[in-house]
């Protein structure tokens, strides 16, 4: 079955600086990967995800790039603020099959003002 | 548009007890997905179910855990003789059927079995 790293565990930044979180995945049929971030006793919100037919997605001062022969996908936050400070979650899953996602261990992101 | 609602928020069990755990999908959404969230830890997926029928349950353990989605309330997640190590914290998620890979979550329930 599909299994996803996610590196690093931790990250603290200095608000203004960039942050990059790291994902790999095992199953090559996975074709779709969404971002979650997940503040203190919250639910999962979805941020941004991304298609196997597309390299790079962006909005705003998040974007998500994708490379498919490597299966790696990278979540990059510019200009970061105090309240992107949260837990981030990757996830891979196969469009079009029953849906599950299948998450990465989290990366928990501190932005210092 | 109400989004993925769960009750309760927060529930305490004796162990042995049983934890009853509520989810209502988005309006629209007839696919419910559970996760379970361990301390510090990702979410892993339990089981998914449509109205009326559990898809995949491979997620699940195979005693004291069911889940139910009828067609009419909520879906249900069921845990039987709780015990320590069944405190979590319990999410679903639903989908549309267009695009069950788009799934929202809702705020969850803090299971604590004492």
């Amino acid at each position: 079955g599909e299994n996803v790293e996610q590196h690093p565990s931790t990250l603290s930044v200095q608000e203004g600086d960039s942050a990059v979180i790291k994902c790999t995945y095992s199953d090559s049929a996975s074709n779709y990967f969404p971002w979650y971030k997940q503040e203190l006793g919250k639910r999962p919100q979805l941020i941004i995800d991304i298609r196997s037919n597309v390299g790079e997605k962006k909005d705003q001062r998040i974007a998500v790039t994708l490379n498919k022969t490597a299966k790696h996908f990278s979540l990059h936050i510019t200009e970061t603020q105090p309240e992107d400070s949260a837990v981030y979650f990757c996830a891979a899953s196969k469009m079009g099959s029953q849906g599950n996602l299948i998450f990465g261990k989290g990366t928990k992101l501190s932005v210092k003002p | 548009n109400a989004g993925v609602m769960q009750n309760p928020r927060h529930l305490v069990r004796r162990r042995g007890q049983e934890a009853r755990l509520r989810c209502s999908p988005m309006k629209g959404h007839s696919h419910v997905y559970w996760y379970r969230q361990l301390p510090e830890e990702g979410l892993k997926f339990m089981v998914y179910l449509q109205k009326e029928n559990i898809i995949d349950e491979s997620g699940m353990p195979k005693e004291r855990f069911s889940a139910e989605f009828p067609k009419e309330g909520p879906s249900i997640l069921r845990i039987q003789q709780v015990v320590r190590g069944d405190s979590a914290a319990y999410f679903c998620a639903s989908s549309p059927k267009s695009a069950l890979y788009e799934q929202y979550f809702g705020p969850g329930t803090r299971l604590t079995v004492t």
